[in-house]
């Protein structure tokens, strides 16, 4: 089975844009999660998606959202973007009644 | 905010010796799981303990868990300079669904 693939790998914005990153789960793989890691906060959970609801929300503000399709892909956004959302995006897909998550490669994301 | 801390931060040792990192966390959990992380990318599942277990291996890894302390331990026998990298506990708990709480991490660097 192919891993999770996360699009795009590394991304340069700048301050104020939007952002919308993708993430495609291992194939039938129903939950998908999303987590930011930076060198200070280390990794925190952003929210989780199960058959296009959101299950969980981390403490993140409003400026970061996410969406998942009926095939189970999902997307994260960040509109207005700072310098503080550099970081490394991880996105992790798990089975139905797994608690094992399986992490894609991350969408490696800097803010000038 | 991160459930737990990791202990060491930081570990160097030689090829074939044995490398021990602790975890702790804060609140009741579901699971404890560990994780490895190459050179900031994505991470891999290493294994998972549930709260009524107390021991658990796969391979060269030993997993304990005191839910008395809030505590685990992963211990990697006879270390290889492939095992190079930073490990994370993340504890799994409260509501359904997947939501994982991240340690601090621990980079660990086998010299051959």
């Amino acid at each position: 089975k192919a891993g999770v693939t996360q699009t795009p790998r590394y991304l340069i914005k700048t301050r104020g844009q939007q952002v919308t990153l993708s993430c495609s789960p291992i194939s039938g793989h129903r939950s998908v999660s999303w987590y930011q890691q930076t060198p200070g906060q280390g990794l925190q959970f952003l929210f989780e998606y199960f058959s296009e609801t959101q299950r969980n929300k981390g403490n993140f503000p409003g400026r970061f959202s996410g969406r998942q399709f009926s095939n189970s892909r999902s997307e994260m956004n960040v509109s207005t973007l700072e310098l503080g959302d550099s970081a490394l995006y991880l996105c992790a897909s798990s089975f139905p009644g797994s608690e094992t998550q399986y992490f894609g490669p991350g969408t490696r994301l800097l803010v000038l | 905010s991160q459930q737990g801390e990791e202990d060491p931060q930081a570990l160097s040792i030689q090829e074939g010796e044995n490398a021990t990192m602790n975890c702790s966390y804060k609140t009741s959990i579901n699971n404890l799981q560990w994780y490895r992380q190459n050179s900031g990318r994505g991470l891999v599942h290493l294994i998972l303990i549930r709260s009524n277990e107390r021991e658990k291996h796969s391979g060269r890894l030993r997993v304990t868990l005191d839910t008395s302390k809030k505590s685990s331990s992963l211990l990697i026998t006879a270390s290889r300079a492939a095992d190079t990298a930073s490990y994370f506990c993340a504890a799994s708990s409260g509501a359904a669904g997947n939501k994982l709480t991240f340690g601090g991490g621990t980079r660990v660097l086998v010299k051959p």
